[in-house]
């Protein structure tokens, strides 16, 4: 299985601000993820990161809020922009790895805007 | 579209006691079914999964049997401990070549009583 970590694990924001959550894998994958988990809420889906080109979004995402890079096969960013109190939610990075089945998750990255 | 429901919780059990959580899907074809298990304060880990009809996942005393003719995927345990108090998430895969993205169900909050 991958090794995902994910920095930083929780901060706290101010309104207005924006932050860049990043997600390193311990071996190469094709395909990483991010998704949103909204307090009491379940996962959900906010695009596929694509190496060397522009992420893939879900419908109600935007690349304008949700910027992502992926510079290569291990590493990718998330930045959260002009951050609101309704942005508070955990991001979750994944991969799929393996024979392709399985898709494992990062431990998250717990944000609250105040 | 595809969608998951899950039975609503939280679920209180009693140590020993044995555990059902109900999870029927909404797909085409044969999707892969998942179940993963968020203890508190932690990241989402794969608990088990099954890839075709009939197949039974199995893991850490957990079971759950890929049922196509009533489109569920229900996670049983005998005899639940202390240290099952989680949120569980029902999950499936779309059938089909890369397709990777997992829909999640809502979610349920397992409490256990010594």
């Amino acid at each position: 299985s991958a090794v995902i970590s994910q920095k930083p694990s929780r901060d706290i924001c101010q309104r207005g601000t924006s932050l860049t959550i990043q997600c390193q894998v311990d071996s190469q994958v094709t395909m990483m993820f991010w998704y949103r988990q909204q307090p009491g809420q379940s996962l959900t889906l906010i695009a596929t990161a694509n190496q060397g080109s522009e992420a893939t979004y879900e419908s109600g995402f935007v690349i304008d809020k949700f910027p992502i890079s992926r510079p290569n096969l291990t590493f990718s960013t998330l930045t959260v922009s002009n951050m609101s109190p309704e942005d508070s939610s955990i991001y979750l990075c994944s991969v799929v790895g393996g024979l392709g089945e399985t898709q494992y998750f990062g431990p998250g990255t717990r944000l609250l805007v105040l | 579209g595809n969608s998951v429901t899950q039975m609503e919780g939280p679920v209180t059990l009693s140590e020993e006691a044995f555990l059902t959580i109900n999870c029927t899907y909404t797909a085409t074809g044969y999707p892969s079914l998942f179940w993963y298990v968020q203890y508190p304060g932690e990241g989402l880990q794969l608990l088990l999964k099954a890839t075709k009809a009939d197949d039974k996942g199995s893991n850490k005393g957990f079971e759950a049997t890929y049922r196509k003719e009533t489109t569920s995927f229900h996670l049983e345990k005998g005899s639940v401990q202390v240290s099952d108090p989680a949120v569980y998430f029902c999950a499936l895969r779309a059938d089909g070549a890369g397709s990777y993205q997992l829909t999640f169900g809502k979610g349920t909050k397992l409490s256990v009583i010594p």
